[in-house]
Order: C-alpha cells, then structure tokens, then sequence
C-alpha cells in the first residue's frame, strides 16, 4: 500500500465549478501535510500548507482529518489556471522526508 | 539565479554510459534530496543528505549514487543507465518543512 494515496483523475470541470480533491496517508506518525501544485513538466510548488481547524487561502481550503488520516483540498470558483496536477504531501517529523501522492490532475475548461 | 539549479535541464544517454546530475544551492540549508518522476506518478525519493557527512537511501536507490561534495552540492550518478531511468529528477533543498525545488532535468536513456 502506497503512504499517500491520491485518485488520480483527470478531473474535467467546467469554469466556475467546485471541485473537491482526498488523499489518504498510512503513517499515523505523520506530522505535517501539504498540498502542492505541478504544472506540467516543472517542479512542484507549495500551494497550502493543512491544518486539523482547517484553512483557507482565498479559493482554496484545505482540511485534515488525522482520525481518518485524510485530507482535502476543496477550489471553488474554478479558473482555466487553476489546471494543473496537485499533490497531496505529508512529512514525518521522524524521518524527516516528505513523502508525495501521485496527484490529481484538474482540467478547469472554458 | 535560482535558489536551486539543477543542470543539465535535459540529457539523452545511451544505455550503459555513466551520467551524472549536479545540484547547485544558494539557500544555505544542510537538507539536499534527489527525486525522480515518471508518468502519472509523485516524486519518489532516491537519496536524501542531511549534512555533508550524511547520506541515506530513499525507497529507490538501486542503480543511482550521490556525493555531497559541500553544503550547496549534491550530485546524483547513474553509473550504467538503463531505459527504465527515464523520467523527471527534482533535486531540492529544506530547512525544516519548507522545501525548494530545482526546475528538474529531463533524463531519457535509450
């Protein structure tokens, strides 16, 4: 089983939409979870950082459920560049490594 | 000049030849990594350097070596290049959990 798992996608969404991404970690010992986004063929970008109250950064609002070791990113109001692939990311305070899902590809479309 | 720079951005190698992927950091931060991507998948670690006397494997690190030559150098050697060592290596650097990534170079091994 993967540490981090992501549905890949693509998700296709029209201009405007709401669309929701899970991600699901295995290591109860994780300590800190990101978000990042990956444009295509270049390096990941910290989007948000996720927090157990819960956190909102404008569009974005990103949520953790440490009992159910899950997280969320929710985007609303989707725009044509928010399309991209985002990346759910936990870090172990023990090893000290971030440890990246696949990611989930979004297609915001006209 | 960026904070992390990887050279080369990208490299065609013939199966059996050595290469070797440098990375150069301004950031000042003990904590260098090398990544690779393939296709529909997250970044993956190779190997991680905590100082310059500290190496340690990541989950794929058959087939690759690195040298910490100083703090802001990491280098990344595939001794004989395989086909299925195509793929997207980021080199990054940390402090804590804030990472930055290099741009990547896009490797292909025919």
């Amino acid at each position: 089983r993967k540490e981090v798992e992501q549905d890949p996608g693509p998700f296709n969404v029209p201009e405007g939409a709401t669309v929701a991404f899970n991600c699901t970690y295995s290591n109860s010992a994780s300590q800190s979870f990101f978000w990042y986004r990956q444009d295509c063929r270049k390096e990941p970008k910290l989007l948000m950082s996720v927090y157990s109250s819960g956190n909102e950064d404008g569009r974005f609002t990103a949520q953790l459920n440490r009992a159910s070791q899950y997280i969320s990113l929710l985007i609303r109001d989707s725009k044509l560049s928010d399309s991209a692939t985002y990346l759910c990311v936990v870090h172990s305070g023990n090893t000290g490594k971030l440890i990246f899902g696949q990611g989930t590809t979004l297609q915001v479309k006209p | 000049d960026a904070d992390v720079t990887q050279t080369p951005r990208n490299r065609i190698t013939k199966t059996g030849k050595r290469i070797m992927l440098e990375c150069s950091q301004t950031k000042g931060h003990d904590r260098m990594y090398w990544y690779r991507q393939d296709p529909g998948l997250g970044l993956r670690l190779i190997y991680y350097s905590f100082d310059v006397k500290d190496i340690n494997k990541g989950e794929i690190s058959d087939g690759y070596s690195v040298s910490r030559q100083a703090q802001a150098k990491f280098s990344l050697s595939l001794e004989s290049a395989i086909p299925n060592q195509t793929a997207l290596y980021f080199c990054a650097t940390s402090i804590g959990v804030n990472y930055t990534f290099g741009s990547g170079t896009r490797l292909t091994v025919v």
